[in-house]
């Protein structure tokens, strides 16, 4: 099993460009998220997931879309990005809800720069 | 607020010592915490996870303590490698219907000297 990947693992944009994070499972998890990294700061949620078809807004959903048209990818787009955006991003998944005792996996990253 | 604090920020210990983290949460309602294992330019990945019934948990050479009164877990590093250094992150989840969210700590690093 591959487990969790992410394509790209970096990427520069310029402010104002668009682009889409790919994540991958392959271990039927219903449960997906997207996180944000920066300096000095714990990981954030910025959407879910909690089954194929569906998407709930996290702590930091602002700037961000996400869909989930197949239960092993989880997209998550940048319409217009800006400088505030530049951070590290995890995808991770779980077969089992965030408050069961079950395990997140995590993703590698995808470094993004926006100058 | 929801929030978890740990302590130190930061640490350096030499190669086959023992070493301590600390974790303070305020999370309500609470569900579990988790310990997670950072390594530099890399996802997490899951050390332990306790519920509130639950007073120790090892994972080989890794003991996490919680004190679900006090809201206080500890994560302890037994015969330190250098393969320790890492950010070790507190995790608290809160209840089903908290947005599904993790309560993810700002993590402490850990460095092993030899």
């Amino acid at each position: 099993n591959a487990g969790v990947t992410q394509t790209p693992k970096f990427r520069v944009l310029k402010t104002g460009q668009s682009m889409t994070l790919l994540c991958a499972q392959d271990m039927n998890h219903e449960y997906m998220y997207w996180y944000r990294q920066d300096p000095g700061m714990g990981l954030r949620l910025i959407h879910y997931s909690v089954g194929e078809g569906t998407t709930a807004k996290g702590e930091v959903p602002d700037g961000y879309n996400v869909s989930r048209l197949k239960k092993q990818n989880f997209l998550l787009g940048l319409e217009s990005a800006a400088p505030s955006q530049t951070s590290v991003y995890f995808c991770a998944s779980s077969y089992f809800r965030w408050d069961r005792v079950d395990e997140q996996y995590f993703g590698p990253g995808t470094r993004l720069t926006v100058t | 607020k929801n929030q978890v604090e740990q302590s130190p920020q930061s640490l350096i210990i030499l190669e086959g010592k023992n070493c301590t983290l600390q974790c303070n949460y305020t999370v309500s309602p609470f569900s579990n915490l988790r310990w997670y294992k950072q390594d530099t330019g890399r996802g997490p990945v899951s050390l332990t996870i306790m519920t509130f019934s639950e007073n120790t948990k090892s994972n080989g050479r890794y003991t996490a303590t919680l004190d679900a009164d006090t809201k206080q877990s500890s994560l302890h590093i037994t015969a330190s490698q250098l393969s320790d250094s890492a950010s070790y992150i507190c995790v608290v989840s809160g209840g089903g219907g908290s947005q599904g969210n993790l309560i993810f700590g700002k993590g402490t690093k850990l460095s092993v000297k030899p």
